[in-house]
């Protein structure tokens, strides 16, 4: 079936730190694949997304390659500020389908 | 409007009780989707509206979940005789057509607490 896997957190940076997100996937067929962002008290927002193998999403300094040989999609940027901490989830789409399918979410504090 | 809209956006129910949960999508947008966030979880998907069609609702956990698009833009999702593991955030996305390649707008949930 279809499943995400990421990295567990919360994961604590100093501001400036490099990041990285660790998702997986399992999936058939030819998926896209997501990042979203949740800030505290808001809903959730698209980050970036890759829609075939090899490419890269970006979007405000955060970035994902889609690599279908490791069927990963880790989430970086090469410095973290306090206003991206969140929570992070990892999500793909099905070939055959609209719908989404989420990891379980990892936690992002920045401390200054 | 401007974004997706949901309410109320707090929701305490008695066990047994029935709630209904209401969505105002972007206008226009084809697609509408509900997802059901545990407290620590991702959201997992229950159903998929295409205009007014119900196209996939394999994701409602029971008989007791039911939604509804009847004019193809507000949404209700209802739980009838509400247990205490429907506590969660319920979240609705919509976007402006079929392609899935496409990111969706989603709304701020309805926090469901069953007491």
């Amino acid at each position: 079936g279809n499943s995400v896997t990421q990295m567990e957190g919360p994961v604590t940076l100093s501001e400036e730190a490099f990041l990285t997100i660790n998702c997986t996937y399992t999936a058939t067929g030819y998926p896209s694949l997501f990042w979203y962002v949740q800030y505290p008290g808001e809903g959730l927002q698209l980050l970036l997304k890759a829609t075939k193998a090899d490419d890269k999403g970006s979007n405000k300094g955060f970035e994902a390659t889609y690599r279908k040989e490791t069927t990963s999609f880790h989430l970086e940027k090469g410095s973290v500020q306090v206003s991206d901490s969140a929570v992070y989830f990892c999500a793909l789409s099905p070939s055959n389908t609209g719908k989404l399918i989420f990891g379980q979410g990892t936690t992002l504090q920045v401390k200054p | 409007g401007a974004g997706v809209s949901q309410s109320p956006r707090y929701k305490v129910a008695k066990r047994g009780q029935d709630v209904a949960l209401r969505c105002d999508p972007i206008s226009g947008h084809v697609s509408l989707f509900w997802y059901q966030q545990a407290l620590g979880q991702g959201p997992e998907f229950l159903t998929y509206f295409q205009n007014e069609a119900q196209l996939d609702k394999s994701g409602l956990p029971s008989d007791r979940f039911f939604a509804e698009r009847p004019e193809g833009s507000v949404s209700t999702l209802k739980i009838q005789r509400t247990q205490q593991e429907d506590s969660a955030v319920y979240l609705c996305a919509s976007s402006l057509g079929e392609d899935r390649t496409q990111g969706y707008t989603f709304g701020s949930g309805t926090r469901l607490t069953v007491v």
